[in-house]
């Protein structure tokens, strides 16, 4: 079945350092989305990527999605105490609305 | 953003006993809403999609007269943990599908049985 691979697993930095992390799909994708979750939390939406190669920016956030539109990335710069959190992209099953989660990083940012 | 309503958002229960978790779209209507489990420290694991009007689809693995799935409305899907055990322990997500596909999530049900 389709799986949805994310690197690193755990990342701590400095605050202020950046921070990067990816995300691998065994399949093609139609979409990609990337969700935070803050300890004890829930899954929050952050964005959805559609076209090959697209690249969005959201203030210190920076998506990408691969041109074979099966990776995407998304870079942190300066990061901040708020930024801690578990960051999951997800990607559509084929021909589906069902999304399959990456399996994670987690992010700790020491101050 | 749209709002998606989980509770209980805890609940501890004897072995045995059946548990239900509802989960409500507030301000939107979701024909399509699905069922996670995660467990500590671990990614999402999609359990069942819950179709407003039919039957639930299970993936494979999730054993579905254990977690029983009902979407009788627009706003509403339960899951029903039967005669739940201490392995059925975890941390339960719903989420509703909303326009282009976003995925808006409930605050979640930690299960702890007994």
């Amino acid at each position: 079945g389709q799986q949805v691979m994310q690197i690193p697993q755990y990342q701590h930095v400095q605050e202020g350092e950046d921070f990067t992390t990816y995300c691998n799909s065994s399949t093609t994708l139609s979409n990609i989305q990337w969700y935070k979750q803050r300890p004890g939390g829930h899954p929050v939406f952050l964005i959805q990527l559609v076209k090959s190669g697209e690249v969005k920016k959201q203030k210190r956030l920076t998506f990408q999605f691969g041109e074979a539109k099966k990776n995407s990335s998304l870079h942190i710069t300066a990061t901040q105490t708020t930024d801690v959190g578990t960051y999951f992209c997800a990607g559509p099953s084929s021909g589906t609305y069902k999304y399959i989660f990456g399996t994670g990083t987690r992010l700790k940012v020491l101050a | 953003g749209a709002v998606v309503s989980q509770h209980p958002s805890r609940v501890i229960c004897k072995s045995g006993t059946s548990v239900k978790i509802e989960c409500r779209s507030l301000d939107f209507q979701a024909t399509t809403m699905f069922w996670y489990r995660q467990f500590p420290k671990q990614s999402l694991m999609l359990m069942a999609t819950s179709n407003e009007g039919s039957k639930a689809t299970y993936e494979q693995g999730v054993e579905k007269d254990k977690f029983l799935i009902n979407h009788a409305s627009l706003t509403l899907s339960t899951l029903t943990v039967t005669s739940a055990h201490p392995e059925d322990s975890s941390f339960y997500i719903c989420s509703a599908l909303g326009v282009r596909e976003k995925l808006f999530f409930g605050s979640g049900t930690q299960l702890s049985v007994l």
